[in-house]
C-alpha cells in the first residue's frame, strides 16, 4: 500500500540550530516526492518537490530510494521557518496524492 | 492569477443534514482534488476530478460525493451529515500531469451540531 510517514508530531529546535524533518514513504514505482508548509493563518503551499533538486528557503531534501526517504533538512532554523509541514507523495500514473500527518516545526527563539 | 477560492468559509450544520461545499479553480487547471483535515488525521484525500471525471477516489464513504463543471469549477457534498464530519475541508487545483504541484484553497470550515 502506498504511504507516507512522518514520524514526529512537533519538532522543537532553537534558532540557528539545524533542522532535519523526516519522511518516509511506501511505493512500489518511482515517486514523485513534495513538500508542502502552511504558516499559520496561511494556505498550504509548496514549498520544494524532488524533481526540482533545488534549494527553497534554505531547505533541500534528498530522495533517498534506497531508504525509501524524502528528509527536510536546513542547516540554520529561523523562527519564521516555524510551521506546520507535510510531506506527500504523487502516484506517477494515477496522479493521486497521498499526504503524511505533518509535523509541527516550532524553532524557539 | 487569482488563487483557488472556497466558498462558503464557514458552515454550521446538524445531523443528518446535507450540504454542499464549492471551489473554483486556478485558471486554466484542469484537476481537482479533494481533503478532509482534521487534528488527528491530517490531510485525508477524498477524490480528484480532472476534465469532469473522477480520476481517483479516496477510502469515504458513499455520502461523500463531488462532481466537476466544464469550467473546472468543482462541488463537493456531503449527505445524512454525521458529527464526525466535523473538519475543514480543502480544495486544491493542479494542471493535473506529472510532478504538477497542487494549489490549495483557504478551505471551508464545517461544524456539525
Amino acid at each position: 500500500a502506498q504511504r507516507v510517514t512522518q514520524p514526529e508530531k512537533l519538532l522543537s529546535v532553537f534558532k540557528g540550530a539545524p533542522v532535519e524533518l523526516k519522511c518516509n514513504y511506501s511505493y512500489s514505482g518511482s515517486p514523485e516526492l513534495f513538500w508542502y508548509v502552511q504558516y499559520s493563518r496561511q494556505r498550504l503551499q509548496l514549498l520544494l518537490r524532488h524533481i526540482s533538486r533545488e534549494s527553497i528557503k534554505g531547505f533541500t531534501a534528498d530522495l533517498n530510494k534506497g531508504e525509501t526517504s524524502f528528509h527536510l533538512k536546513k542547516p540554520f532554523a529561523q523562527e519564521e521557518d516555524s510551521a506546520m509541514y507535510y510531506c506527500a507523495l504523487m502516484s506517477s500514473g494515477t496522479y493521486k496524492y497521498i499526504f503524511g500527518t505533518g509535523t509541527r516545526l516550532k524553532v524557539l527563539a | 492569477k487569482a488563487g483557488v477560492t472556497q466558498t462558503p468559509r464557514y458552515l454550521i450544520k446538524t445531523r443528518g443534514q446535507q450540504v454542499t461545499l464549492s471551489c473554483s479553480p486556478i485558471s486554466g487547471h484542469r484537476s481537482v482534488s479533494w481533503y478532509q483535515q482534521t487534528p488527528g488525521q491530517g490531510l485525508q484525500f477524498l477524490f480528484e476530478y480532472f476534465s469532469e471525471t473522477q480520476r481517483n477516489k479516496g477510502n469515504f464513504p458513499g455520502r461523500f460525493s463531488g462532481r466537476q463543471f466544464s469550467n473546472s469549477r468543482s462541488e463537493m457534498n456531503v449527505s445524512t451529515l454525521e458529527l464526525g464530519d466535523s473538519a475543514l475541508y480543502l480544495c486544491a487545483s493542479s494542471q493535473g500531469g506529472s510532478n504538477q504541484p497542487q494549489h490549495f484553497g483557504d478551505g471551508t470550515r464545517l461544524s456539525i451540531l
